[in-house]
C-alpha cells in the first residue's frame, strides 16, 4: 500500500542530546513537510521541501534541521537548541490537483523529554 | 489576527442531530480549501475539499463564501463514530509555492 511511514511512535529525549525522526513516503510526491502540533493547538509548519536536495524554513524552524537526500526520505533532528521540544510531531506529503496542493500524513511521533 | 480561525469547540451533541462549523480566512488571495478530520493522537485525514458551488458527501456538506471569507461544514444525523476535531485548512500562493495554514480545529463530541 502507498502511504508516508513516521518512525518511532514515541521517543524520549534527554537535555542537550539531538535526536532524530524519520519519515518516508511512497507516493512519488515531490512536496513534503513536517509540522509540530502542541496539545489544543494548531499545526505549525517546521521545514518543508518541494524538491530533492532543496528545503526551505517554515514558521518555527529554530531548533530544528532536516535533509532531503532522498525523494522518498524527510528526517527531521530535533536539535538541542530547542528548548520545549515536547510535541506531536507530523510528517506530510503532497500532490497537486488543480490549484490546491492536498496533504497527507504519516501517524505521527510524540515526542518527550525526560 | 490568525489566518484562519476557528471557534474551538467542544460542540456537544446528541446522536442524530445536525451540527454545523464555520472557518473564517483572512486572506483574500487564498485559493482553495479543505476540512480535515483529526482523532485524538492520530493524524489528520483529508475529509472533503470545499468549493464555491458547495460538495456533499453523504451526510457532509462543504461551502465557500468567497465575499465574506468563510467555509462551513455541515454534519447531519451525527454519528458516535463522528467524534474528533475538524481542522479547517486554506491554500494560497506565497513566494512561489502553496502556502497550507490549517485552523486550530474544531472539538465535536457527538453523545449516545
Amino acid at each position: 500500500d502507498g502511504g508516508i511511514t513516521q518512525s518511532p511512535k514515541y521517543l524520549f529525549r534527554k537535555e542537550g542530546q539531538n535526536v532524530t525522526l524519520s519519515c518516508e513516503q511512497n507516493l512519488n510526491h515531490d512536496a513534503m513537510y513536517w509540522y509540530r502540533q502542541d496539545p489544543g493547538q494548531g499545526l505549525r509548519l517546521i521545514y518543508y521541501s518541494q524538491i530533492v536536495n532543496d528545503f526551505q524554513k517554515g514558521d518555527i524552524a529554530e531548533g530544528y534541521s532536516v535533509s532531503r537526500e532522498k525523494k522518498e526520505s524527510f528526517p527531521l533532528t530535533v536539535t538541542s537548541a530547542q528548548k520545549n521540544p515536547t510535541a506531536f510531531y507530523l510528517c506530510a506529503s503532497s500532490r497537486v490537483e488543480g490549484m490546491a496542493e492536498k496533504l497527507f500524513f504519516g501517524s505521527g511521533t510524540q515526542l518527550s523529554v525526560l | 489576527r490568525k489566518e484562519v480561525e476557528q471557534d474551538p469547540g467542544p460542540f456537544n451533541v446528541p446522536e442524530g442531530a445536525t451540527v454545523a462549523f464555520n472557518c473564517t480566512y483572512s486572506n483574500s488571495a487564498s485559493q482553495s480549501f479543505f476540512w480535515y478530520r483529526q482523532d485524538c493522537r492520530k493524524e489528520p485525514k483529508l475529509l472533503m475539499s470545499v468549493y464555491s458551488s458547495g460538495n456533499e458527501d453523504g451526510r457532509f456538506t462543504a461551502q465557500l463564501n468567497r465575499a465574506s471569507q468563510y467555509i462551513s461544514l455541515l454534519i447531519r444525523d451525527s454519528k458516535l463514530s463522528d467524534s474528533a476535531t475538524y481542522l479547517c485548512v486554506v491554500n494560497r500562493r506565497s513566494g512561489g509555492y502553496q502556502k497550507v495554514t490549517f485552523g486550530t480545529g474544531t472539538k465535536l463530541q457527538v453523545i449516545p
